[in-house]
């Protein structure tokens, strides 16, 4: 069965900080993953998107990584902000079905003065 | 540019009423998602429409319907509200390739007493 685990499920940091959240797929064959930022009583926004052939991808101070053969996945945040404070979804794409991606819960992240 | 809207934001219902949940983009995206998210899981995909006239059941169908007469809207269903239905519900939309990703409407706050 398809399916996309994240961890820690919730994670607390002072702001400044640096944080890695984690996510483990089973989906294989793979199109892409992706990671999504969702602030709270928000959609969820697109932060960074990595084909199977992709190893990293930065956007601004979120850098994922994505190791197709061992199907781990990583963001790392860079010297935090109290924005940064939401949660934070791995979504993964299907080959043979795009259309039905598959969502993981989510990482809950708190940025505190 | 509005991106994807959804109405209301939120809604209480009583066992055995019906609702619409509206959904509408200006991004002249072919497919369109409904959504919806419980505390502590991922996203669970309800319907999806690959185009006007075109829909197709997800993984949680069960108790909605939905149309697709134009491309901007597609509109969710709930016939008979039972307490299983209380969550918080996304549209989304994407192009055919979901190469730029999902955009995700506000969401609709959904309680069944």
């Amino acid at each position: 069965k398809n399916q996309v685990e994240q961890s820690p499920q919730s994670l607390i940091i002072l702001e400044g900080k640096n944080c890695t959240l984690q996510c483990n797929y089973t989906v294989s064959p793979f199109s892409n993953l992706r990671w999504y930022k969702q602030d709270t009583g928000r959609g969820p926004v697109s932060l960074t998107i990595m084909t199977f052939s992709e190893n990293t991808k930065s956007n601004g101070r979120y850098t994922a990584t994505l190791d197709a053969d061992t199907k781990q996945s990583s963001l790392h945040i860079t010297a935090s902000q109290l924005s940064d404070s939401a949660s934070y979804i791995c979504v993964v794409s299907p080959k043979t079905s795009y259309d039905k991606v598959i969502f993981g819960p989510g990482t809950s992240l708190s940025v505190i003065p | 540019n509005a991106g994807v809207t959804q109405t209301p934001k939120f809604r209480i219902l009583k066992i055995g009423q019906s609702m619409t949940l509206q959904c509408t983009q200006d991004m002249n995206h072919n497919y369109m998602y409904w959504y919806r998210q419980d505390p502590g899981m991922g996203l669970k995909l309800i319907y999806y429409s690959v185009g006007a006239g075109i829909t197709d059941k997800g993984e949680v169908p069960n108790g909605y319907n939905v149309s697709r007469s134009t491309t901007e809207d597609f509109p969710l269903r709930l016939e008979l509200a039972a307490p299983s239905q209380t969550s918080v519900y996304f549209c989304a939309s994407s192009y055919p390739d979901g190469g730029n990703g999902y955009t995700f409407g506000s969401g609709t706050r959904l309680t069944v007493v």
